[in-house]
């Protein structure tokens, strides 16, 4: 079976830009959740989603939203994008909240 | 406040020379508690998942333990293999809401 997939693997914006990063969950699974890891640091929850709707956010600006479609697929939306944002982007699945989460190889971002 | 400490930061050891990971935690509404291995550049690999104080689980080399307030993941006669960083993360929340938190993780190195 097909893990998580993520995309695109790699991306270079410059600051002020906006980036959507995409996920697919592992067939089955009704939950998308999001995390940013910068180097050296662990992942930092952004959001959760279940059946469509946000379930969890963590300590992230308005810049940043999401949203999951019928299918449990999800997008990662960044405005205005800032230095700052470089990092390595992660999505995580698991069949439902609370369950353990499976991650995908990730989306590497460089704001130039 | 929630929080993951995970020590040391990092550990050398000689093939075949056993130790011990730390990970304590502070979460209100514990759901779980996580390992994860991550080799660079990529996204994290689940590892174990532990519920309830006094669960222990086993995989190869690796042993998961979970107290009240902090976790030890065990490794035995480790193997160059073995070198990645192990991440700690708890699951917590309430009224529906739930959230990761990870720690900085843990680098170890094993050397032949």
């Amino acid at each position: 079976d097909a893990g998580v997939t993520q995309s695109p693997t790699h991306l270079i914006k410059t600051r002020g830009q906006h980036v959507t990063l995409r996920c697919s969950p592992i067939s089955g699974h009704k939950s998308v959740s999001w995390y940013q890891q910068v180097l050296g640091q662990g992942p930092q929850f952004i959001f959760q989603y279940y059946e469509k709707e946000e379930r969890g956010r963590g300590n992230f600006p308005d810049r940043f939203s999401a949203r999951q479609f019928p299918n449990y697929s999800s997008e990662l939306n960044v405005n205005a994008l800032l230095l700052g944002d470089s990092a390595l982007y992660l999505c995580a699945s698991s069949y439902r909240r609370a369950e353990t989460q499976y991650f995908g190889p990730g989306t590497r971002l460089l704001v130039l | 406040e929630d929080q993951v400490t995970q020590s040391p930061e990092a550990l050398r050891l000689q093939e075949g020379e056993s130790s011990s990971l730390n990970c304590s935690y502070t979460v209100s509404g514990l759901r779980g508690l996580f390992w994860y291995r991550q080799d660079p550049g990529k996204g994290p690999e689940f590892l174990f998942t532990l519920y309830s104080a006094g669960e222990e689980k086993e995989k190869e080399r690796l042993k998961a333990t979970l107290t009240k307030k902090e976790s030890f993941l065990h490794i035995t006669a480790p193997k160059p293999e073995d070198s990645a960083t192990y991440l700690c993360a708890v699951q917590g929340g309430t009224s529906g809401t739930y959230k990761y938190i990870f720690g900085t993780g843990t680098r170890l190195k094993v050397l032949a």
